[in-house]
């Protein structure tokens, strides 16, 4: 079982849509849950970061997780062509907070 | 405000030469963790530096090595090149005193090695 699993995708949605992205972790100890948008070509920028059970909005995009489940996710509200990226879903490694542990990543088209 | 920046931008070797690729943090960051992306993949962890001192080491070769600097500025050294080490190297720095928090990815360093 890999430490967090993303379906690699593509993902594709039509332009305004709600784009729902999913990751899974193994490791229940983990404290902190990000996501990061990756452009081709380019390095990973961070977008959102949640910590506590529940949702966490800004802007149009909402983390949501729950820890029991161990499931993170991210909605993206009114899909816009220029989201179209690969999302990457990290977690803090609970016996050594400095390490982030990502997923492959999810691939999500946008469709004008 | 400048952010993580990392040179050179690409690099080509040959197989069994060394390298060294260079990072500096994001002014008010002391943190520095040195990733590897191989192609369709997520980041892999290789190290992180804090304190001038190596403190977290991911599933790496002695190969890899690092140091940090008084201004927080580090370097990735490879030595003995592989072909498999052909990726893009990132570097990310995070600010003093966030025990949890996100990193901030510079732009990364392509290594191709031939």
């Amino acid at each position: 079982q890999k430490e967090v699993e993303q379906n690699s995708g593509p993902l594709s949605v039509p332009e305004g849509a709600i784009a729902s992205l999913n990751c899974t972790y193994s490791d229940r100890g983990s404290q902190s849950f990000f996501w990061y948008r990756q452009y081709s070509g380019k390095s990973p920028e961070l977008i959102m970061f949640i910590y506590s059970n529940g949702d966490k909005e800004d802007g149009r995009f909402t983390a949501q997780l729950n820890k029991a489940s161990q499931y993170v996710s991210l909605l993206i509200r009114d899909s816009q062509p220029s989201d179209s990226a690969t999302y990457l879903c990290a977690v803090n490694a609970a016996s050594n907070t400095g390490k982030l542990i990502f997923g492959q990543g999810t691939t999500l088209q946008v469709k004008p | 405000d400048a952010g993580v920046t990392q040179s050179p931008t690409h690099l080509i070797k040959t197989r069994g030469q060394q390298v060294t690729l260079r990072c500096s943090p994001k002014s008010g960051h002391d943190t520095v963790s040195w990733y590897q992306q191989a192609l369709g993949q997520g980041p892999q962890f290789i190290f992180q530096y804090y304190e001038e001192e190596e403190r977290q080491r991911g599933n790496f070769p002695d190969r890899f090595s690092g140091h940090q600097f008084p201004n927080y500025s580090s370097e990735l050294n490879v030595n003995a090149l592989l072909l498999g080490d052909s990726a893009l190297y990132l570097c990310a720095s995070r600010p003093a005193g966030t025990r949890l928090g996100g990193y901030t990815f510079g732009s990364g360093t392509r290594l191709t090695v031939v």
